[in-house]
């Protein structure tokens, strides 16, 4: 079936370096890639989303990239903040829009030490 | 303003037990999702109402899984003869509706079920 890979599962960086996460998805007809970010005993909230026609979006410090070629879009977060600590999911919607679901990731555990 | 609410947020109940998990959407939004997350999963999509349409139900793992969504508000998840597969923490989210499935979607804080 459709799946939605996540990578790393668990990253550490220290208070002011960069953290990467990656994902890469499996259905073409994908157009639509969110992330959420979920803090130890919340539901997970949206911080960014990126829509097929473009190639990168930014917001502060978070930027997330898409290379629909290669079925990949990543997720970076630039001085990076103790307050960053929680679990990342990636997201891919499945069809295009011509189902309600969004496949997510496994999730990334980032831990950022200060 | 109030976001999504869900109730329990702690269940634990014994294998076979029927149980049924509240969502109360954020007031005004017309759609409102289920889904599960399994420790070390990501989120498992299980159900998708929207305004008085027939909901998407393609995600239920089971027949022993369903939803109601009564005056387009207020959502219950049942889950009948519990299995301990079945624990996991189930997720509300709520959707203005305006955008389908590209909208923002708002989680409640969720239910830990425990089927013991």
């Amino acid at each position: 079936g459709e799946n939605v890979e996540q990578h790393p599962s668990t990253l550490s960086v220290q208070e002011g370096d960069s953290a990467v996460i990656k994902c890469t998805y499996s259905d073409s007809a994908s157009n639509y890639f969110p992330w959420y970010k979920q803090e130890l005993g919340k539901g997970p909230q949206l911080i960014i989303d990126i829509r097929s026609n473009v190639g990168e979006k930014k917001d502060q410090r978070i930027a997330v990239t898409l290379n629909k070629t290669a079925k990949h879009f990543s997720l970076h977060i630039t001085e990076t903040q103790p307050e960053d600590s929680a679990v990342y999911f990636c997201a891919a919607l499945l069809g295009g829009g011509a189902t309600n679901k969004l496949i997510f990731g496994t999730g990334t555990l980032l831990a950022v030490q200060p | 303003g109030a976001g999504v609410s869900q109730s329990p947020s702690n269940k634990v109940t014994e294998k076979g037990k029927d149980v049924e998990l509240r969502c109360d959407p954020i007031s005004g939004h017309t759609a409102l999702y289920w889904y599960r997350q399994s420790l070390g999963q990501g989120l498992e999509f299980l159900i998708y109402f929207q305004g008085n349409s027939a909901p998407d139900k393609s995600g239920l793992p089971s027949d022993r899984f369903s939803a109601e969504r009564t005056g387009g508000s207020v959502s219950t998840l049942t889950i009948q003869r519990t299995q301990q597969e079945d624990s996991a923490v189930y997720l509300c989210a709520s959707s203005p509706g305006t955008s389908g499935i590209t909208d923002t979607q708002y989680f409640g804080p969720g239910t830990r079920l425990t089927v013991l």
